[in-house]
């Protein structure tokens, strides 16, 4: 199946500190979906991206499709200790609905 | 709200037992689907249904089999239970036919920890 690598696998930072996912891709995708689980919790949906080079943003977070639609990235500034979870990024290709999950990045932020 | 519900929070079964994750959504979704999640591994998918009958293989089928018989539950059942199969167990669903719109959301359960001693 299609390969999605997901970088780096854990991170620690901070509190205060900015933080960066990133989620390659081969292959070029359709879209792309990032999702956060907390600790002890489930995999909640974030946001996804279409659009070749979109750009959006939510709160402290900015999640990016890069141009040739083959990398994404999430970035989060001023982390909080909220912000603490794992962060999936999921892509899909051709003409699949089914997503493929990077391994994702786990973040851990200290007060 | 989407509404996944997973029979089961954590369950303890023995080598060789017969076991069923049972799933439920609320949505009236198409699209079910089994991951497992294991520390370093992801999601990895295991079966999907985009039907009430109708399943596919996904990445680990192996040991594993499922059902669709009502379209809002999806079952996940493992024959024979080894210790290998220890692990965190995700139920999802999402909206979409088959080919169609790529890219639905996915729901998913709350999960289930199985052990299998």
């Amino acid at each position: 199946g299609q390969q999605v690598m997901q970088i780096p696998q854990y991170q620690h930072v901070q509190e205060g500190e900015d933080f960066t996912t990133y989620c390659n891709s081969s292959t070029t995708l359709s879209n792309i979906q990032w999702y956060k689980q907390r600790p002890g919790g489930h995999p909640v949906f974030l946001i996804q991206l279409v659009k070749s080079g979109e750009v959006k943003k939510q709160k402290r977070l900015t999640f990016q499709f890069g141009e040739a639609k083959k990398n994404s990235s999430l970035h989060i500034t001023a982390t909080q200790t909220t912000d603490v979870g794992t962060y999936f990024c999921a892509a899909a290709s051709g003409g699949s609905y089914i997503p493929t999950f990077g391994r994702g990045t786990s973040l851990i932020v200290h007060p | 709200d989407v509404k996944v519900t997973q029979s089961s929070r954590y369950l303890v079964k023995r080598t060789g037992e017969k076991v069923f994750l049972e799933c439920v959504q609320d949505m009236d979704h198409e699209n079910m689907f089994w991951y497992r999640q294991d520390p370093g591994l992801g999601l990895r998918l295991i079966y999907f249904s985009y039907d009430v009958k109708m399943k596919e293989k996904g990445d680990i089928p192996e040991g594993y089999s499922v059902s669709r018989e009502k379209k809002e539950r999806f079952s996940l059942i493992l024959e024979s239970a080894s210790t290998n199969q220890t692990s965190m167990y995700l139920c999802a669903s999402s909206r979409g036919a088959y080919g169609g719109d790529s890219g639905n959301t996915i729901y998913f359960g709350e999960g289930s920890w199985l052990t299998v001693v």
